[in-house]
């Protein structure tokens, strides 16, 4: 069965620290892997997506993801963590088009000064 | 290019009431889907649209709730006498064909008094 675990629910880190969340997958095809941000009361916004080639991706804000198939693990990091940061983390995978996304539970980011 | 427009942002019902969620796809996008996200939840996929075609409704709760995307106009999600559960943040998405990734709407936000 096609699953996403977040498996911290809240995480809390200082301003400037850095910052991993991690993602495990369960999926039986080729996974195409997203991470998604929100922030209270808004809508999801894509951080960065992972479809083939390079297990390192690049995203916007300054994230970055790596893609390990034998770990079945699409964690997101970020070596610097600013306050504008705090907000909920989600995690999705997908497969060919016009297949639903598998969402994550969320991570919960507080970033204190 | 406007994003996926969702209309109203914010909804207020009575229990047994009607509500009718709008979505409108971005430009030249012709699949729409339709996520709910309870409090402290992901997101769960609910059902999967293309112009005229219900492509899967597998997350669909059976009774009360339908889903339609008509040849002209915005996809519409309707619940049917609702209830306190029903009361949650309803997000569309839209994708072009052929594309994995699927972009989001503000969300609206149902509740139920």
């Amino acid at each position: 069965a096609q699953s996403v675990t977040q498996p911290d629910i809240h995480i809390t880190v200082s301003e400037g620290a850095s910052l991993e969340l991690r993602c495990n997958y369960s999926y039986g095809a080729t996974p195409y892997l997203f991470w998604y941000v929100q922030s209270p009361g808004q809508g999801l916004q894509l951080l960065l997506k992972y479809f083939s080639g390079d297990t390192l991706v690049q995203g916007i804000k300054g994230f970055e993801a790596e893609f390990k198939r034998s770990q079945s693990s699409f964690n997101l990091r970020k070596p610097s963590v600013h306050w504008s940061d705090a907000a909920e983390y989600f995690c999705a995978v997908g497969a060919i088009a016009g297949n639903q996304f598998y969402f994550g539970t969320g991570t919960s980011l507080t970033v204190i000064p | 290019n406007a994003g996926v427009m969702q209309n109203p942002r914010h909804l207020v019902r009575r229990r047994g009431q009607e509500a009718r969620l709008r979505c409108s796809p971005m430009k030249g996008h012709s699949h729409v889907y339709w996520y709910r996200q309870l409090p402290e939840e992901g997101l769960k996929f609910m059902v999967y649209l293309q112009k005229e075609n219900i492509i899967d409704e597998s997350g669909m709760p059976k009774e009360r709730f339908s889903a339609e995307f008509p040849k002209e106009g915005p996809s519409i999600l309707r619940i049917q006498q609702v209830v306190r559960g029903d009361s949650a943040a309803y997000f569309c998405a839209s994708s072009p064909p052929e594309d994995y990734e699927q972009y989001f709407g503000p969300g609206t936000r149902l509740t139920v008094t």
